[in-house]
């Protein structure tokens, strides 16, 4: 079992509505969570992360964690054509180590 | 400069040569990590290093696989004997220690022929 598992996707959402990228997780020690977005051809970024459970809010992206359930997830609202590029979940057991799942492709549509 | 450095950018080698990748990191930051990304996947852990330690090298493919880091200063990775499975972009992060946000360098392509 992968430690962290992700669609590949494609998700194709149209361009204004919500975009719903989901992550599991195996290692029930896991601390620290992240999500990072890769442009193709680029290096990833991180545009969230979340330690406790429950909502973070940060513009039009909303990170949930559920540490019971041990999932996470990213909301984007109000998708737009630049939010194509593929979403990288991550997570550390608190000794640094962070390990990442294999992406979701997101493809926003005009 | 302000980011994190990697050398070469691209590096072509034949089956069996070894190769050294350098990654130089943000200046202050004390950890440093490699990852392997094959082409249309996901990151893959190599190994990561606190200061000149490396806690954990349980992602280095083989023994063909090595790191060394000098100080909290550039990182090396070498391959030894390169084989077609080992072409990726090879990407370095550097944090400042706490896992909060890992700065990406942009890549080294490699291209076993």
């Amino acid at each position: 079992q992968k430690e962290v598992e992700q669609n590949s996707g494609p998700l194709s959402v149209p361009e204004g509505a919500i975009a719903s990228l989901n992550c599991t997780y195996s290692d029930r020690v896991s601390q620290s969570f992240f999500w990072y977005r890769q442009y193709s051809g680029k290096s990833p970024e991180l545009i969230m992360s979340i330690y406790s459970n429950g909502d973070k809010e940060d513009g039009r992206f909303t990170a949930q964690l559920n540490k019971a359930s041990q999932y996470v997830s990213l909301l984007i609202r109000d998708s737009q054509p630049s939010d194509s590029a593929t979403y990288l979940c991550g997570n550390s057991g608190g000794y640094q180590k962070v390990t990442f799942g294999t992406g979701t492709k997101l493809q926003v549509i005009p | 400069g302000a980011g994190v450095s990697q050398s070469p950018s691209n590096k072509v080698t034949e089956k069996g040569k070894d190769v050294e990748l350098r990654c130089d990191p943000i200046s202050g930051h004390t950890a440093l990590y490699w990852y392997r990304q094959r082409l249309g996947q996901g990151l893959e852990f190599l190994i990561y290093f606190q200061g000149n330690s490396a806690p954990d090298k349980s992602g280095l493919p083989s023994d063909r696989f090595s790191a060394e880091r000098t100080g909290e200063s550039v990182s090396t990775l070498t391959i030894q004997r390169t084989q077609q499975e080992d072409s990726a972009v090879y990407l370095c992060a550097s944090s400042l220690g706490q896992v909060e946000k890992l700065f990406f360098g942009s890549g080294t392509q490699l291209s076993v022929l």
